[in-house]
This record gives C-alpha cells, sequence and structure tokens, in this order.
C-alpha cells in the first residue's frame, strides 16, 4: 500500500514557467488537499477536494490551481512560478472531510523559484 | 478561523529526560487533532489521532491528551532518545487541517 505519493521530490523553475506538482493516493480517499510548508509558518492549506470534480480553495490559493478527474489523483498547477511559491509542498488525504479522520500526508516536494 | 500555537518553538533535553510539547487552540469545535513528527528534509508522520471524544491517546512512550474546553493539547514522551529528535507538529481539525507552526525538540546523548 503505497499511501500517498508526490512527484517530483524537488523542481527548480524560472520566474514566469508554469508546472504541475503530481499526487496520487491509492486508498479510494475522498479528501485531498495541497499545503504549501514555510518557514516559521507551519503549513497553510492551498486548495482541496472533497470527491472527483469538486475543488475548493483553501487558505493561501492565490497563484495555483488544482482539478480533480479521478479520486486517486489531485495535482496542482502553478501558472506563472513566483519567488514567493519557493516553499515545500505537501499533498495529504482523508477518508472524508472533517468527521473525525486522520490525515496522510506524501512525502513532500520542494520547490525552488528563481 | 481555527488558530493553533505550539510552545516552545524550541526544546533541548539531555537523553532520558521526560518532556511534555504544548499545543493550544482557538476553536474548540474540532473533529479531531493530530500530533506528527517531521525529520529534517522529510515529510510528516503521524504520531497520534485523538478524536474530540477522547481525552488522550497512547502509543510506546508517547501519550497525547486533550482537553477541548481549555483548547490544548499535550504530547507527552518519555525516557527521549536521541531518536526522537525532529520537529513536532499539532494540527486540529474543523473540516480542515489547521497546523501549529511546530517544535523543534534536540535530544543530546
Amino acid at each position: 500500500n503505497a499511501g500517498v505519493t508526490q512527484t517530483p521530490k524537488f523542481q527548480v523553475l524560472k520566474t514566469g514557467q508554469s508546472m504541475t506538482l503530481q499526487c496520487a493516493q491509492d486508498m479510494n480517499h475522498e479528501y485531498m488537499s495541497w499545503y504549501r510548508q514555510d518557514p516559521g509558518m507551519g503549513l497553510r492549506l492551498i486548495h482541496y477536494s472533497v470527491g472527483a470534480g469538486i475543488t475548493d480553495q483553501g487558505e493561501v490559493p492565490n497563484g495555483y490551481n488544482v482539478s480533480r478527474s479521478t479520486t486517486e489523483d489531485f495535482p496542482l498547477r502553478l501558472l506563472s512560478a513566483a519567488p514567493s511559491q519557493t516553499s515545500v509542498y505537501f499533498c495529504a488525504s482523508s477518508y472524508k472531510r472533517g468527521a473525525g479522520y486522520g490525515y496522510t500526508f506524501g512525502s513532500g516536494t520542494r520547490l525552488t523559484v528563481v | 478561523k481555527q488558530e493553533v500555537t505550539q510552545i516552545p518553538a524550541a526544546l533541548s533535553v539531555p537523553e532520558g529526560e521526560n518532556l511534555v510539547l504544548n499545543c493550544s487552540f482557538t476553536d474548540s469545535a474540532i473533529y479531531n487533532l493530530q500530533w506528527f513528527r517531521q525529520d529534517p528534509g522529510k515529510g510528516l508522520t503521524s504520531l497520534l489521532l485523538i478524536q474530540s471524544s477522547q481525552r488522550e491517546q497512547t502509543s510506546g512512550r508517547l501519550n497525547a491528551s486533550l482537553d477541548k474546553s481549555s483548547g490544548r493539547s499535550t504530547l507527552y514522551i518519555a525516557a527521549s532518545q536521541p531518536g526522537d529528535s525532529a520537529t513536532y507538529l499539532c494540527a486540529g481539525n474543523n473540516n480542515d487541517m489547521r497546523f501549529g507552526a511546530g517544535t523543534r525538540l534536540t535530544v543530546k546523548p
């Protein structure tokens, strides 16, 4: 059971470039989410999804786009990368949103925008 | 909006000491509270999940408590070891997880 898989593990982008961070889970979880982690600020929610075809914004959604066409996959798109998006990105999943279920996290993607 | 605070931000103790990490939250209407461990450059590993109806959870040398009325949770680590050195994060779940900034623990041999 692989859990939550994120690719790539590391990425360097130039300002203005676009890219997609991949996230896949094999636990048949309804709920998936993206967080960014910055020094001294903890993890902040970017976007989340409660099922295929349903997404919503979190705390810091600007500059990011998501879609969810299948239960398993929840990619995060950076349309025009900015240095402020340099961060570590984590994907997480849970059986359902809220309702007392714990979260499982991927191993993260470390992104540097120069 | 849920705000989660962890104190202290960093802690250094000698091996063998018992220690307590603190987590406070502003919105008591949480479904659960989860403690994670994060090693440098790595992802988050779940340590303990406490449901809103529970007072504590135990796993080995770890014990986590939850007091919703006061908005507090503690993580107790018994007989600390150098391998316990990591950053410990707590997160309150009100539909979405809100994280504290973490406590960086160093256990010295």
